[in-house]
């Protein structure tokens, strides 16, 4: 049974540079959630995605956006990269949204120059 | 805000029992308490949850006060495996999970 997977592992690019992150959930699960976590500190929430829409958000800029495709796979984008966008972004998925326990992937480590 | 806190390290022995506390003072009446631990270079794996009786799993007991103030990770017997970060959180419904900087646990063999 395949965990959730991220893609890519690493990523560096430049200030203003936009990225595209990649997540599919665990087998089974219809929920995904996405995280921001910088240097020494714990995850962050972005926003949760369910039924390919966007359902809850944290206290990001606009900048930040996503996608849930069909097959429940997600993307996260990025515009107008900043320094501080450095980070490890980390994928959940969970069944539902009843607050189940999410299942995270190993994360995209993204370095902003 | 995290709404709950931890002590930023612990360490223990390898193969003594390790008593991870966290203090959630304003839990409501609906919030579970959940722990995860992120071991390096991987994402936060879940390790137990409850609302207000103690919980065991095959990976550890989760001991909650009377007045569900503050919980007790126990980890039976440490190895050099559990040396990871350990984040308590509350949950209400489909809120999401609010994590702190956790506690950073050290096992020494």
């Amino acid at each position: 049974d395949a965990g959730v997977t991220q893609s890519p592992t690493h990523l560096i690019k430049t200030r203003g540079q936009q990225v595209t992150l990649r997540c599919s959930p665990k087998s089974g699960h219809d929920t995904v959630s996405w995280y921001q976590q910088a240097l020494g500190q714990g995850p962050q929430f972005i926003f949760q995605y369910y039924e390919e829409e966007e359902r809850q958000r944290g206290n990001f800029p606009d900048r930040f956006s996503g996608h849930q495709f069909p097959n429940y796979s997600s993307e996260l984008n990025v515009n107008a990269l900043l320094l501080g966008d450095s980070a490890l972004y980390l994928c959940a998925s969970s069944l539902g949204l009843a607050g189940e326990t999410q299942y995270f992937g190993p994360g995209t480590r993204l370095l902003v120059l | 805000d995290a709404k709950t806190t931890q002590p930023n390290s612990m360490e223990s022995n390898e193969e003594e029992p390790v008593h991870l506390p966290c203090n959630h003072s304003t839990i409501s009446g609906t919030d579970y308490i959940h722990w995860y631990r992120q071991l390096p270079s991987q994402g936060p794996e879940y390790v137990i949850h409850g609302l207000t009786s103690n919980v065991n799993n095959r990976m550890a007991s989760l001991a909650i006060a009377e007045d569900r103030k503050s919980s007790t990770l126990i980890l039976h017997r440490a190895t050099l495996r559990d040396a990871a970060v350990y984040y308590c959180t509350r949950v209400s419904g489909n809120t999401p999970l609010v994590f702190g900087k956790g506690t950073r646990l050290s096992v020494i063999a």
